[in-house]
């Protein structure tokens, strides 16, 4: 049963550039979170998916948006990109009845340069 | 301040020995403490999870969550080298699920 599958896995950009990374989630979930993790920091929540709809949305700045399509993959974009979003992007899926987090499934993340 | 506060290490100990990881937290609407842990290069997978106060067992790991002082532990007995890694401690609101609020994680070394 495979786990959550991003891509790519390391990716190096320059500033001002726009990335995309892509998440296909745990076989069975139908909701998608991103979450960024910066060197030495907790994840911290960017926004959640479901229905194809942006459910939830952390304190990031609108430079960063998502998708999510009908097979319940998504993408992360992140335009206009600064030195200071160098970072790991960790996707997570789940089941949109488990409201308490628990049931959190994490992929092993884009590691993103931006110099 | 931060949510979620937990000291980031490096923690190094020797094989055998018992391990006491902890975070603290100011939110009052955490009802869901969870434990991650984060081997280098991988994304967090999750060890321990508690609903509101009291204790959690499953093999070497305890979970303790104390929320009157707005402390949780995460305790490892018998430490094997194994375990060295990134223990990243998170929480979740009742009302809402969709977030985790997580600690920065604190680095563990056992060493043999």
């Amino acid at each position: 049963d495979a786990g959550v599958t991003q891509s790519p896995t390391h990716l190096i950009k320059t500033r001002g550039q726009q990335v995309t990374l892509r998440c296909s989630p745990k076989s069975g979930h139908d909701t998608v979170s991103w979450y960024q993790q910066a060197l030495g920091q907790g994840p911290q929540f960017i926004f959640q998916y479901y229905e194809e709809e942006e459910r939830q949305r952390g304190n990031f700045p609108d430079r960063f948006s998502g998708h999510q399509f009908p097979n319940y993959s998504s993408e992360l974009n992140v335009n206009a990109l600064l030195l200071g979003d160098s970072a790991l992007y960790l996707c997570a899926s789940s089941l949109v009845s488990i409201r308490t987090g628990v049931g959190y499934t994490f992929g092993s993340g884009t590691r993103l340069t931006v110099v | 301040q931060k949510e979620v506060e937990q000291d980031p290490g490096p923690l190094s100990v020797p094989e055998g020995a018992i391990v006491s990881l902890n975070c603290t937290y100011s939110n009052s609407a955490f009802q869901y403490f969870m434990w991650y842990r984060q081997y280098s290069r991988k994304g967090p997978e999750l060890l321990m999870y508690t609903y509101s106060s009291g204790n959690k067992e499953d093999g070497r790991f305890t979970a303790q969550v104390d929320k009157s002082s707005k402390y949780i532990s995460l305790f490892i007995r018998d430490s094997q080298p194994s375990d060295s890694a990134t223990y990243l401690c998170a929480m979740t609101h009742s009302n809402s699920g969709y977030e985790l609020n997580f600690g920065k994680g604190t680095s563990l070394l056992v060493t043999p």
